[in-house]
């Protein structure tokens, strides 16, 4: 059964470069048709889905957030891997880490999430 | 783009049953599959309802999901309501460019 962990920094400043890890187990993050995405939620609202990485490597993100966004896979470790530039206060949410199995898909299983706090 | 509208709350008895709706606000609705998340206080989403209206191994079969082309919107319902459904349930769907879009969600509140 495969399950996925974020880690990173739960505080950043603003204006630096949020970084943060998900790693996969039980499976194989190279497998083909995955999809493997990141999702926030700040607090108290609803969900927005930042990008997606496929497994070859080619990536999708939300036309909001493009210009800051970077997702990128390590195979050798099982992880994939999100960078958020330039924060400020209004990126503090929860990042959660997700599969999707096929394009076009629905998310399972999700990650359990991890809090980042912009402030300084 | 397009937007996908949910009602921010609904409420409803034990034992009741309740929909919850999801709009599209342009294109069409069956364009692509819409899917059902559910996420409880504290917790990760988890998956009740994927390609309308297909239900992930695990999921009580009191939740059901449909579209129609006529109002462009989805729906979740779920019958014999229980106090453990109480919670936030998003609907999502894909654009043309198969971006993620989420509706607003809905808190489902059982009392």
């Amino acid at each position: 059964q495969v399950q996925l962990q974020e880690s990173g920094p739960g505080l950043v400043k603003p204006s630096q470069t949020l970084s943060l890890t998900c790693t996969v187990s039980g499976g194989s993050i190279s497998s083909g048709t995955y999809y493997w995405n990141w999702i926030r939620q700040h607090p108290g609202k609803g969900l927005e889905w930042i990008g997606s990485i496929y497994y070859s490597g080619s990536t999708y993100y939300n036309p909001s957030l493009k210009s800051r966004v970077t997702i990128s896979l390590d195979t050798s470790k099982n992880q994939f891997s999100l960078k958020l530039s330039s924060v400020t206060a209004a990126d503090t949410a929860v990042y959660y880490c997700a599969r999707v199995l096929r394009n076009l898909g629905w998310f399972d299983p999700w990650g359990q999430g991890t809090l980042v706090t912009v402030s300084s | 783009n397009f937007m996908l509208t949910q009602p921010h709350s609904v409420s409803e008895s034990p034992g009741k049953t309740v929909t919850i709706s999801c709009t599209r606000s342009s294109g069409s609705i069956a364009s692509n599959y819409v899917q059902w998340y559910q996420q409880r206080p504290g917790s990760s989403p988890t998956t009740v309802i994927y390609e309308d209206d297909r239900r992930p191994s695990g999921v009580p079969d009191r939740f059901s999901g449909s579209i129609d082309s006529s109002s462009n919107s989805a729906s979740l319902t779920i019958s014999g309501l229980k106090t453990e459904d109480e919670a936030d349930y998003y609907c999502q769907s894909y654009d043309s460019s198969s971006h993620v879009v989420f509706g607003g969600g809905t808190k489902l509140t059982v009392l």
